[in-house]
């Protein structure tokens, strides 16, 4: 079946270290988008990404890194300079990035800081 | 300011009634599209509905509409016939065409609670 993988589902990270959340698609699209989940608040856009070796930030890119060396894979890496990384993280991908195409979404990760 | 609103945190909604879930936005951009998704606790973000700023008529997909009032720039989602398993979160969203790259813009969301 085609869709959106994310791994692991939970991950603990200890402060001061670097975690790195992957995110695989079969579903053959070029878009693919990191949010971040709080609380209380809607999916913010972290980084995106429209073709392979390219990605933009997004709203609150400062913390993380991103890579697209695959046009199936979208890793992203939470570094230590995310001072409150805590979060629910979702992957997302979509065909086009105008129009109707809607973004297919991952299960997600919830990562904890301890 | 934010280009999506939605003012109700949470409703409440008696089991096979209708309701109505609020979503406004704000764009200068002639072309954009709307989306809702619902979010159940389990996290995954599913897709419920789509509707373009060009189209002539209201969106439609079974149980679930969408109320377009593009002058007052609302976008509100109306669930028919309510069931159990429609107690979810509902994120509405945005895409607009040109300038911002197309991604999608979520507004805070609104908490869904059927009562058997």
């Amino acid at each position: 079946d085609g869709g959106i993988t994310q791994s692991p589902k939970y991950l603990f990270r200890k402060e001061g270290q670097n975690v790195t959340l992957s995110c695989e698609q079969n579903l053959n699209h070029d878009a693919m988008y990191w949010y971040r989940q709080d609380p209380g608040q809607g999916l913010r856009l972290i980084y995106y990404s429209q073709i392979v070796n390219d990605f933009q930030k997004g709203d609150i890119a400062e913390g993380y890194s991103v890579s697209r060396e695959k046009k199936e894979s979208f890793p992203l890496t939470v570094t230590s300079a995310q001072k409150n990384p805590t979060a629910f993280y979702l992957c997302a991908s979509s065909m086009q990035k105008t129009g109707k195409a809607e973004a297919f979404f991952g299960q997600g990760t919830r990562l904890t800081v301890v | 300011a934010q280009k999506i609103t939605q003012t109700q945190p949470g409703m409440f909604v008696q089991e096979k009634e209708a309701v109505t879930l609020d979503c406004t936005y704000d764009t200068s951009d002639p072309s954009y599209g709307l989306f809702w998704y619902k979010q159940p606790s389990s996290g995954e973000m599913i897709f419920l509905i789509y509707q373009g700023s060009y189209d002539q008529q209201n969106a439609t997909e079974g149980r679930y509409s969408l109320n377009f009032q593009k002058a007052r720039k609302s976008a509100n989602l109306v669930i028919s016939a309510s069931q159990l398993g429609d107690s979810a979160m509902y994120f509405c969203a945005m895409r607009e065409g040109q300038g911002s790259q197309g991604n999608l813009i979520f507004g805070k969301g609104t908490k869904l609670s059927v009562k058997p």
